[in-house]
């Protein structure tokens, strides 16, 4: 079964630093997707970020970047550059294999922006 | 950007009372929808894949009967708690995408609270 794994529950980074989320995935699959969200304290749930399996370069999204590191099934998420409106809860995700495309979420990290 | 509109944001209803939650598509055809439940602190977990035109597929241990969901056209879908309890008490949030490879965009979620 597919799964993913989010092994920081919560994580403090200075304003303007970078900061990195950890993200493992396990499937069977040669192809898939892999997604990132954002959810503020509010509860909405914001798209931040995707990678698909045979993308061959890194994702990015102005300060949002993905290290996608295939091998050792990871997608971790870079933010770079840290503002305090990014304290948030963070949502790794995999796209599931049926007909559905359903996505299987990680437990998420709660990230702290320190001024 | 694509935007899901999820109606009421938050309700307070009686044990044994029927409410219902509403998610559309505003800009964007979804021929799929997903609906979620989050306690507090936690992940999303999946409760029921919505199709437009067919009945929902749930998800193993959600019970159908109590969990309405009717997806009556390309851009609605209604999730019916029925007869809730103090226990349905949690932050329901609804997703929807245009095609099979495009990310899930999130409503704003419904904090629904049984006395």
């Amino acid at each position: 079964a597919q799964k993913i794994t989010q092994t920081q529950p919560g994580m403090f980074v200075q304003e303007k630093e970078a900061v990195t989320l950890d993200c493992t995935y396990d499937t069977s699959d040669q192809s898939y997707g892999l997604f990132w969200y954002k959810q503020p304290s509010s509860g909405e749930m914001i798209f931040l970020i995707y990678q698909g399996s045979y993308d061959e370069q890194n994702a990015t999204e102005g300060r949002y970047s993905l290290n996608f590191q295939k091998a050792r099934k990871s997608a971790n998420l870079v933010i770079s550059a840290s503002q305090l409106g990014d304290s948030a809860m963070y949502f790794c995700a995999m796209r599931d294999r049926g007909n559905t495309g359903k996505l299987i979420f990680g437990q998420g990290t709660t990230l702290q922006v320190k001024p | 950007g694509a935007v899901v509109s999820q109606h009421p944001s938050w309700v307070i209803c009686k044990s044994g009372t029927s409410v219902k939650i509403e998610c559309r598509s505003l800009d964007f055809q979804a021929t799929t929808m997903f609906w979620y439940r989050q306690f507090p602190k936690q992940s999303l977990m999946l409760m029921a894949t919505s199709n437009e035109g067919s009945k929902a597929t749930y998800e193993q241990g959600v019970e159908k009967d109590k969990f309405l969901i009717n997806h009556a056209s390309l851009t609605l879908s209604t999730l019916t708690v029925t007869s809730a309890h103090p226990e349905d008490s949690s932050f329901y949030i609804c997703s929807a995408r245009w095609s099979y490879n495009s990310p899930l965009h999130f409503g704003n979620g419904t904090r629904l609270t049984v006395t």
